[in-house]
């Protein structure tokens, strides 16, 4: 059962646009989320991250929108750039239920384009 | 320094054999992770230490033993491991157990069960 989905296995943006990245999940005891990002024979690097108490979180290029009465959560990189290439996992937790656990999506690959 | 180091970089091992995992974080990071990630699929979780004291075991098969001799090391012991189990092999760490604190990637240990 995969409570953290994200429906695009890969996407591919134009240099200086806009990418956007979804990230959908089924538990409503999800109260955190966070992206990481990974580079290929690193490991997951953390990106930015957003509480249930609020819809949005702004750190530089990199924007996380919520939506809880649709239980989606989006990442806006603007502009995009060649060195955001990587794969981006969503991830999720449950603070009262599951403590530290983090739940991972199956990740989207990004590929920014010159 | 936000490193979280991993040896062996990559690891190839028979079914009778015994072999173990080493993650090294000097931080002062008091939680410490074993994640589990097969290709194209997101890290699962294993174990959490919390304070050097093992708080969480995700029904990991006992054929995986942890171990956390201080506040800085982490080990994952083998022994008759089986194919299945092949993967990526990730260790993080946080500044506290919880889901708010960021948890910080080492490089991953790719593990290959013949």
């Amino acid at each position: 059962d995969q409570q953290v989905k994200q429906n695009s296995p890969s996407l591919s943006v134009q240099e200086g646009r806009i990418s956007i990245l979804n990230c959908d999940y089924t538990n409503s005891m999800f109260d955190y989320f966070l992206w990481y990002k990974k580079y290929p024979a690193e490991g997951p690097t953390f990106l930015i991250s957003i509480s249930s108490i609020k819809d949005k979180n702004e750190d530089g290029r990199f924007t996380v929108f919520l939506n809880k009465s649709a239980k989606h959560l989006s990442l806006h990189i603007v502009p995009s750039q060649p060195g955001d290439s990587a794969v981006y996992f969503c991830a999720a937790s449950a603070r009262k239920s599951s403590g530290d656990k983090l739940t991972f999506g199956t990740g989207t690959r990004l590929a920014v384009r010159p | 320094d936000t490193e979280v180091t991993q040896t062996p970089k990559h690891l190839v091992m028979g079914m009778t054999n015994k072999k173990s995992l080493k993650c090294e974080q000097h931080m002062g990071h008091r939680a410490m992770y074993w994640y589990k990630q097969k290709a194209k699929k997101p890290p699962e979780l294993m174990f959490v230490y919390s304070y050097e004291k093992l708080s969480i075991n995700e029904s990991v098969p006992s054929r995986f033993s942890p171990e956390c001799p201080n506040s800085s090391l982490l080990n994952l012991h083998l022994h008759a491991l089986q194919p299945e189990d092949s993967a990526l092999y990730l260790c993080a760490s946080s500044q506290v157990p919880t889901p708010q604190e960021t948890q910080y990637f080492g490089p991953g240990t790719r593990l290959l069960v013949l």
